[in-house]
């Protein structure tokens, strides 16, 4: 299995507060990425990471920020959680070469009560 | 943009029929490649196979095949003699190419697949 660790496993919090996942990598890769897992909308890319403190924005970026100080660590933060922001999010991170896969995290499921 | 798209929501079938799970997909791109993960019950999403587009053989490996036809637009995913352990969500999904050699994957809205014993 890839060396991928989300944290944490579940989380609920309220309208309004900030929240930050925690993505964790040992392959050392570079490219890591968070999607979200929303039913009848499948995975949806939020943002992605090209490189220690080289991030882009995703399909459904807003509401969220990332960062990425560290090869191993990416990690998303939801300034103000929204009760849309409900959903399960996953991790992946992918190796070297064009044709490499994506291989994913466990996901972080996240209720905003 | 890119879109790729699963026609089929839910899918039950009985334990031992084959199976085929579509997916359609759209890109400008010459030079792409598209995926099938499966997320059992558990949760996971499990990567089974890539696929460039410049290589249209088709793929077999074990139980599972993969139909790739580009003059379709199509990588179908059929399961023969299909197992309880194959129930899942299947999600066909298509690289699209991002900053610095980076790439993201467009997903379909994915497949329920049920098999009933």
């Amino acid at each position: 299995d890839a060396g991928i660790t989300q944290s944490p496993r579940h989380k609920v919090t309220e309208t309004g507060t900030p929240v930050t996942l925690r993505c964790h990598q040992t392959e050392n890769h570079r490219y890591m990425y968070w999607y979200r897992q929303d039913p009848g909308h499948g995975l949806r890319l939020i943002h992605y990471s090209y490189g220690v403190k080289d991030t882009d924005k995703g399909e459904v970026s807003d509401g969220y920020s990332v960062s990425r100080s560290k090869t191993e660590d990416f990690l998303l933060t939801l300034e103000s959680a929204t009760s849309s922001q409900t959903s399960v999010y996953f991790c992946a991170i992918r190796g070297p070469g064009d044709n490499s896969p994506l291989h994913f995290g466990n996901g972080t499921r996240l209720t905003v009560t | 943009a890119q879109k790729v798209t699963q026609a089929q929501t839910e899918i039950s079938v009985v334990e031992k029929e084959d199976v085929t799970l579509d997916c359609v997909y759209e890109t400008r791109d010459t030079t792409y490649y598209l995926f099938w993960y499966k997320q059992p019950p558990s949760g996971e999403l499990v990567f089974l196979i890539r696929r460039n587009s410049f290589d249209e053989q088709n793929e077999i490996s074990g139980r599972y095949s993969w139909n790739f036809q580009k003059s379709t637009s199509s990588f179908n995913f059929t399961i023969t003699a299909s197992q309880v352990v194959d129930s899942a969500v299947y999600f066909c999904a298509l690289s699209e190419a991002g900053g610095a050699g980076s790439y993201q994957l467009t997903f379909g809205k994915g497949t329920k697949l049920s098999v009933i014993p």
